[in-house]
């Protein structure tokens, strides 16, 4: 079974910061991992994602999150936060059937963007 | 362009009412997906179907709840009897067949049982 884990529910930065967004997942096959983005109000959008491939993968919206095995970790990074990066963002990873068997979810980061 | 559309967004319903929430997938999409998302928690995997076929329904949380899909397109999630733990914000998704991961979701519809 799969399971991810978020590092801090809640996240706060000053707008110009780096934003960093921890997630860690233990999988029992080669993981496809994700990064949602939820905006007040609004469904799930993906952000980036990872299959195969280059272990470093870019995002919409400037974000990128590194794939690091020996780490089980899969951080999502933005070198500078902007005041409409604030909404709650979701690590997930799917199971070994791919898509087939929906996505396992952390439990969210709220990011809070100080002026 | 058309994105996934969930009715009703609100719904508030007494305690053992039965409910009906409705997922209008994009066109195309074969696979659907259904998930809760509780007050402070992430999202829990319900259901999948695939064209009009959900060939694992062990993710659903008791058998209060079912759901089905008419073809590829509308599918509905229905809680029987329903209880106050059945409060939270029921997400619907759609994909392309095989194609990993990339689910469109839907506004979700918030469910409250008083």
């Amino acid at each position: 079974a799969q399971s991810v884990t978020q590092l801090g529910s809640h996240v706060s930065v000053s707008e110009g910061a780096l934003v960093l967004l921890r997630c860690n997942y233990s999988s029992s096959v080669p993981p496809y991992l994700f990064w949602y983005v939820q905006y007040p109000n609004q469904g799930l959008q993906l952000l980036l994602k990872y299959t195969t491939g280059a272990t470093l993968v870019k995002g919409i919206n400037g974000f990128e999150a590194e794939f690091k095995k020996s780490e089980t970790s899969f951080h999502l990074t933005k070198p500078s936060a902007h005041m409409s990066d604030a909404a709650e963002y979701f690590c997930a990873v799917s199971g070994p059937g791919g898509g087939a068997d929906g996505l396992t979810f952390g439990k969210g980061t709220h990011l809070i963007i100080q002026p | 362009g058309a994105g996934v559309s969930q009715s009703p967004s609100n719904k508030v319903t007494e305690k053992g009412k039965d409910v009906e929430l409705r997922c209008d997938p994009i066109s195309g999409h074969t696979a659907l997906y259904w998930y809760r998302q509780r007050l402070g928690q992430g999202l829990e995997f319900l259901i999948y179907f695939q064209g009009n076929s959900a060939p694992d329904k062990s993710g659903l949380p008791s058998d209060r709840f079912s759901a089905e899909r008419t073809g590829e397109s509308v599918s509905t999630l229905t809680i029987q009897r329903t209880q106050q733990e059945d409060s939270a914000v029921y997400l619907c998704a759609s994909s392309l067949e095989g194609y990993v991961g990339e689910q469109y979701f839907g506004p979700g519809t918030r469910l409250t049982v008083t």
